[in-house]
């Protein structure tokens, strides 16, 4: 079965500072990979994906992120935050092949401090 | 309007009384699913269904049953609510099952059970 870890429960940052929230997967087959955002009192909504190819993602709101699969890593980036992406985030995965279920990480709180 | 859609958004009832959270999407998706979410575990997946008529556990599927008579509706059922049942839940659904696609949510049902 495959896991996620997300390796920061919460993560404060200033506004218009880079910020990474950093996941880990464990899998002994292919993945694909995904984040997600929870906006307050909302339900969650796709970032950006890897399937397979370019290891480098672009998402929406200016995220993207990086497929490492030497370090079973997917870790999101935006180089310049702004106060509405305080949310939490969800890194997520499914096997490549004859899986039905997404698993999800325990989330990431980001709040962007004025 | 593509969308998923969760009733009620908040319930408060007493243990052992029987209820139904509702879920209906208008995308034609094959795949729906229920997802818990409580602080500082993520979402965990309940139950989740490939198509009419066909149901299968998530991780937490005790105390919970599901049913998919039609392929717009997936209601989620607590027979016997317990207060260990108080939690946050969402509704997805997925053009297809295989998990290569996005996930769209339900804006979520609170359910806090005395």
């Amino acid at each position: 079965a495959q896991s996620v870890t997300q390796l920061d429960s919460q993560v404060p940052v200033f506004e218009e500072a880079p910020v990474e929230l950093r996941c880990n997967y464990s899998s002994s087959v292919s993945v694909y990979l995904f984040w997600y955002v929870q906006y307050p009192n909302q339900g969650l909504q796709l970032l950006l994906k890897y399937l397979s190819g370019s290891t480098l993602v672009k998402g929406i709101n200016g995220f993207e992120a990086e497929f490492n699969k030497s370090q079973t890593s997917f870790h999101l980036r935006k180089p310049s935050v702004h106060i509405s992406d305080t949310a939490e985030y969800f890194c997520a995965v499914s096997r490549a092949a004859g899986s039905y279920q997404l698993t999800f990480g325990k989330g990431t709180k980001l709040s962007v401090i004025p | 309007e593509a969308q998923v859609t969760q009733n009620p958004r908040y319930l408060i009832t007493v243990t052992g009384k029987k209820l139904t959270v509702t879920c209906s999407q208008n995308m034609n998706h094959e795949y729906m699913s229920w997802y818990r979410q409580d602080p500082g575990l993520g979402l965990r997946q309940i139950y989740y269904s490939m198509n009419v008529e066909v149901t299968d556990k998530g991780d937490v599927p005790e105390g919970y049953k599901v049913s998919r008579k039609e392929k717009r509706n997936f209601p989620l059922i607590l027979e016997s609510p317990s207060p260990n049942q108080t939690s946050l839940y969402f509704c997805a659904s997925s053009p297809q099952s295989i998990m290569n696609t996005e996930a769209f949510f339900g804006q979520g049902t609170r359910l806090t059970v005395v």
